[in-house]
């Protein structure tokens, strides 16, 4: 099955900072691969998906960024992080082929983020 | 209309209670349906799939209505260990892939 290893698992970055998360992916090949935020007390926003290498979907209009180098590496990113930009950021993949729906999905271990 | 919505709670039970959350979904569309699990500062790991017919995963049962479009999930003789959040997901078909989009969570808190 497959694993998402997240990191740093906690970040404490200034305004006006560059911000970049890195999620990889074990046990399986080509995977869509999602990036979720969830600030305090909210559910999780889908922030980016990517069905492939260099294929990036941005659902939210927002100073991030994301990337997709590698077919298991799933990179977010900020020039300048905003004060908002604070939340607890989760990476996703399918439990299953995305072809499956069924399976529902399976998350890192997040990396939560505060911007001060 | 929010996507998936929830009612967020808390909902403050006694151990040994049954207890029920819904979850409302807009999208006509989607396609498969899930109940997730989130404890504090944690992340949510899949708790069951939830299907037209209903399924039952020992003291947890999920239903769906597509009619209606709403899912439940009732939790029998509740445990301590059952306090968290209880998200709902919906599956949906875009442009060629699936997206899961997440309810904003009910919490539910069971004390002794």
């Amino acid at each position: 099955s497959q694993t998402i290893h997240q990191w740093p698992a906690t970040l404490v970055q200034p305004v006006g900072s560059p911000l970049s998360l890195e999620c990889t992916v074990e046990g399986t090949s080509n995977p869509n691969l999602y990036w979720y935020r969830q600030a305090a007390g909210r559910g999780l926003q889908l922030l980016f998906y990517s069905v492939g290498i260099g294929q990036i979907s941005s659902e939210v209009p927002q100073n991030l960024s994301a990337s997709r180098p590698q077919d298991r590496q799933f990179i977010l990113s900020s020039k300048k992080l905003l004060l908002s930009d604070s939340g607890f950021y989760l990476c996703a993949c399918p439990l299953r082929s995305q072809l499956a729906s069924d399976y529902g999905y399976t998350f890192g271990s997040g990396t939560r983020l505060t911007v001060v | 209309r929010k996507e998936v919505e929830q009612d967020p709670g808390p909902f403050n039970v006694p151990e040994g209670a049954t207890v029920a959350f819904n979850c409302t979904y807009s999208n006509s569309a989607s396609q498969s349906f899930f109940w997730y699990r989130q404890d504090c500062r944690k992340e949510p790991k899949l708790l069951m799939s939830v299907y037209s017919s209903g399924n039952e995963d020992g003291r947890f049962t999920a239903q769906l209505n597509r009619a209606s479009q709403y899912i439940s999930l009732l939790i029998r003789d509740s445990k301590l260990s059952d306090s968290a959040t209880y998200l709902c997901v919906v599956n949906k078909a875009l442009r060629g892939s699936y997206i899961p989009t997440f309810g904003r969570g009910t919490s539910l808190i069971v004390h002794p």
